[in-house]
Parts: C-alpha cells; structure tokens; sequence
C-alpha cells in the first residue's frame, strides 16, 4: 500500500518562529489533507489540498503532487500551535492513509 | 452548532466486557468513519460507512462491529475478541467520498480495559 513519511518527527521552537512540515507519499494520490492535533486529542483538518497552494492566516500548504510531496508552513508560531500535524493521503478509496505526524512544540 | 459528538470521553472496562461507544453527527454528512489512534501514532482506519444501512471493513477491523441504522449515528462496539483494545477512538464523518471531501473528527474517546 501507500506509504507516508512525515518530517521532521519532532520540532521544538520559540514563539514566534517560522517552521515547515513536510509530508512524501510512495504513489499517486486523489487528495492530500492536513490535520493538527492538539494536546487533549482534537483532530482539526487544516486544509484538503490534493494539488496547488492554500492559505488560512498564519498557516499555509503546497501540494506537488507530480512529485509526490506536500509542506505545510507555519508562521509567527504561537504556543496554540503546539501539538501533532498529520497528513493523510487517499487514492480513490475511502480509506485515508495517515502519516506518523510531525509533534511542534512552541515554547513562549 | 453543527458536529460530530463522541460519548463518553472516558471509558473504563474489565477485559471480557463489550462496550460501546457513541458517535452523532449533525452535519448531514453521508459517510462516517470509525479511527482507533495508539500512544504516539498515526490513526488506523476499522470501519467506514458511506451510506445508511451499509458498512465496510477498515485495515483492523478484527474485534470490532459497527451499525448505520440512521445518517447520524455510527456506534462502535469494541468486543471481547479484540486483544488490545486500549486506545483513544475517533469518529470522523465527511459529506462526500474520502478521496474527495474534507474528514471531520470528534473529540474522541478514550478506552482502557484491565
């Protein structure tokens, strides 16, 4: 099956950093989502991006899917963005594959 | 407000014990989904629903059963038969196909069984 490497597994940075996450799958995708978890377990979809660039303030991705990868980039790092990013990535089925996650943490 | 309601937040059970847990959604969204997420991993798909009355396995389904009697409701039921059943559940529902709209999550529920 697919796989999915998320990197860097762990991140630690002050506030106010800028930071980038990057997500590579082993095949061709349909869609590509990202997702922030934060420290009590709420999953939050950041943005359904299967190809191009997206924006939503502080947060940005960028899908090359011809080239099998994403980035997710942060900026102005708060410590509300602590927690763990996922990606996940869907080849025509309902089954999402989900990365490993990327765990940020912002210190003040 | 529109979302997806998972109950309870925590569950405790002895080993051999079924349980289930809830989850509701009031965002008329057609297919429904059931992740189970250990310590420090990704989440692994059980089960999915993409239509009332019908459901198909996810990667580990084994031990686990699901029912879709109306759109809003996919309880879970976690059965003796699964060996490891301490984990963290969560629901997830979204209006279309997997492969073309957007996954919402509950907040979870968090399973321990001794």
């Amino acid at each position: 099956g697919i796989q999915v490497e998320q990197s860097p597994p762990d991140l630690i940075l002050q506030e106010g950093a800028n930071s980038t996450l990057r997500c590579n799958f082993s095949d061709s995708v349909n869609n590509l989502q990202w997702f922030h978890q934060n420290p009590w377990g709420q999953l939050i979809n950041l943005f359904y991006i299967p190809s191009g660039t997206k924006q939503n303030g502080r947060l940005s991705a960028t899908t090359v899917a011809t080239e099998r990868y994403s980035l997710l980039y942060i900026s102005s790092s708060q410590t509300t963005d602590s927690g763990v990013y996922f990606c996940a990535v869907n080849q025509g089925a309902q089954k999402l594959v989900f990365g490993q996650g990327t765990r940020l943490t912002i210190n003040p | 407000d529109g979302g997806i309601t998972q109950s309870p937040k925590y569950l405790f059970r002895k080993e051999g014990q079924n349980v289930t847990l809830s989850c509701e959604q009031n965002l008329n969204h057609d297919a429904m989904y059931w992740y189970r997420q250990d310590p420090g991993q990704g989440l692994r798909l059980i089960y999915y629903s993409q239509i009332v009355n019908d459901f198909q396995k996810g990667d580990i389904a084994e031990g686990y059963s699901v029912s879709r009697e109306k759109k809003e409701s996919f309880p879970l039921t976690v059965t003796s038969a699964q060996k490891n059943p301490t984990a963290f559940y969560l629901c997830a529902s979204s209006f279309g196909q997997a492969d073309n709209s957007p996954l919402h999550f509950g907040n979870g529920t968090r399973l321990t069984v001794t």
